[in-house]
């Protein structure tokens, strides 16, 4: 167990709709970050998290959000969704140098 | 994002033998790369980093040597056992803040 949870383990979905990922980072860690693995793209960075503020962003689609709760967990909101989006959905937290990844959650789009 | 390119994309070696895995980077003022470790179905494990003011580190079977000249950074692994087989994914910070930038992974495979 790193500690990083992430719900839920898997996700079956139609196109077209919406979901919420869920991530609740180690404790005493500030920062999340979210991370799609697809079999060609490797390890995308989507955005980062800091203490409830948007920190960095990275390769995040406008159909994705994300926030970060008083409580430090983190959503990943995916909507409008298209079968290219099915991948497995990392979230990882960290202080300084060096992250924890979550187990990940891996959605599929029918 | 700055691109971080990694090669070779599969890496096959006999038990016994070195493996090496090299990877560039774009952006100048990166200064973290860690080496992650991901087995098949499991989560990506941090395996060893080195920072932009050291220009080698070793840990056991481990080494990642660092030139910041010519942004590129390698992992060595010595004595391969077949349990080292794995996807290693190399990575390097945007910038000097600490969201990273990944390779698109390297597969090793070591046969017994």
């Amino acid at each position: 167990d790193s500690g990083v949870t992430q719900t839920p383990k898997h996700l079956i979905t139609a196109t077209g709709q919406r979901v919420t990922l869920r991530c609740s980072p180690r404790s005493g860690d500030l920062s999340v970050y979210w991370y799609q693995q697809s079999l060609d793209q490797g390890l995308q960075f989507l955005i980062q998290y800091y203490n409830g503020e948007e920190r960095a962003k990275g390769n995040i689609l406008e159909r994705f959000s994300a926030q970060q709760f008083p409580d430090l967990h983190s959503e990943l909101n995916l909507s409008s969704l298209e079968l290219g989006d099915s991948a497995l959905y990392f979230c990882a937290s960290g202080g300084d140098y060096g992250y924890t990844f979550g187990s990940g959650t891996r959605l599929t789009v029918v | 994002g700055e691109n971080v390119e990694q090669h070779p994309s599969t890496l096959s070696v006999q038990e016994g033998d070195s493996a090496v895995i090299k990877c560039t980077y774009s952006d100048s003022a990166s200064n973290y790369f860690p080496w992650y470790k991901q087995e098949l179905g499991k989560r990506p494990q941090l395996i060893i980093d080195i920072r932009s003011n050291v220009g080698e580190k070793k840990d056991q079977r481990i080494a990642v040597t660092l030139n910041k000249t010519a942004k590129h950074f390698s992992l060595h692994i010595t004595e391969t056992q077949p349990e080292d087989s794995a996807v290693y994914f190399c990575a390097a910070t945007q910038g000097s803040g600490y969201a990273l930038n990944f390779g698109k992974g390297t597969s090793l495979l070591v046969t017994p």
